[in-house]
């Protein structure tokens, strides 16, 4: 069965440092990852997708297959950085639907 | 288009009473999902519909739920006797077939049940 294990409930950070979110799966076929976001009363949103390989407001993932696992990073974090964020994985497949397997969430908080 | 919306956004009901959520799409995605969200959990999947079809369906989901979408617009979920393991946040998304499928969450529906 597919997993996905956010180890993290909460990072409190200061403005300005660092920030990595810690992300693993565990799924026998091709995966697709996604990070996800929830801003305080707003809609969850997309923020990346690992086969896009792109950087999103400064984060970055990338899917490492051999440690299964794609964790969010972002140099330097901002207030506005403070947020909900869940990983989720969704089987690969030709026509690009499927549900969602979500984490359970990291909190962010970045302090000034 | 605003986005999928969701009615209501809260809906506080009795142990024992019918429930019905309705999600309205975004109006050219033919794909629609619904999922459940608990407290301190990430969002669970509970069916999903491709038009008015409905091709898979979460072993979450009890025979007391059941979800529509007649005419391939709109959806609707009911839940019948409510218990109160049912609350939760109710969210709907919608994605289109074509491209790479991103799915657009509704702002979701917060039943409570007591």
């Amino acid at each position: 069965a597919q997993r996905v294990t956010q180890p993290e409930k909460l990072l409190s950070v200061f403005k300005g440092a660092p920030v990595e979110l810690k992300c693993n799966y565990s799924y026998s076929g091709s995966p697709e990852l996604f990070w996800y976001v929830q801003y305080s009363r707003q809609r969850l949103q997309l923020l990346l997708r690992h086969i896009s390989r792109e950087s999103i407001k400064g984060f970055t993932a990338d899917l490492n297959k051999g440690e299964t696992s794609f964790h969010l990073k972002k140099p330097f974090a901002q207030e506005e950085d403070s947020a909900m964020y869940y990983c989720a994985l969704k089987r690969a497949t030709t026509d690009s639907w499927g549900k969602l397997q979500f984490g359970s969430g990291t909190q962010v908080v970045v302090t000034p | 288009d605003t986005g999928v919306s969701q009615d209501p956004r809260h809906k506080i009901t009795k142990r024992g009473q019918n429930v019905t959520f309705r999600c309205d799409p975004i109006s050219e995605h033919n794909r629609l999902y619904w999922y459940r969200q608990t407290l301190g959990q990430g969002p669970e999947f509970l069916t999903y519909f491709q038009n008015e079809a409905q091709l898979e369906k979460s072993r979450l989901l009890s025979d007391r739920f059941s979800a529509e979408r007649p005419k391939g617009s709109f959806s609707t979920l009911e839940i019948q006797r409510t218990e109160q393991g049912d609350s939760a946040m109710y969210l709907c998304a919608s994605s289109l077939k074509q491209g790479l499928g991103e799915q657009y969450f509704g702002p979701g529906t917060r039943l409570t049940v007591t």
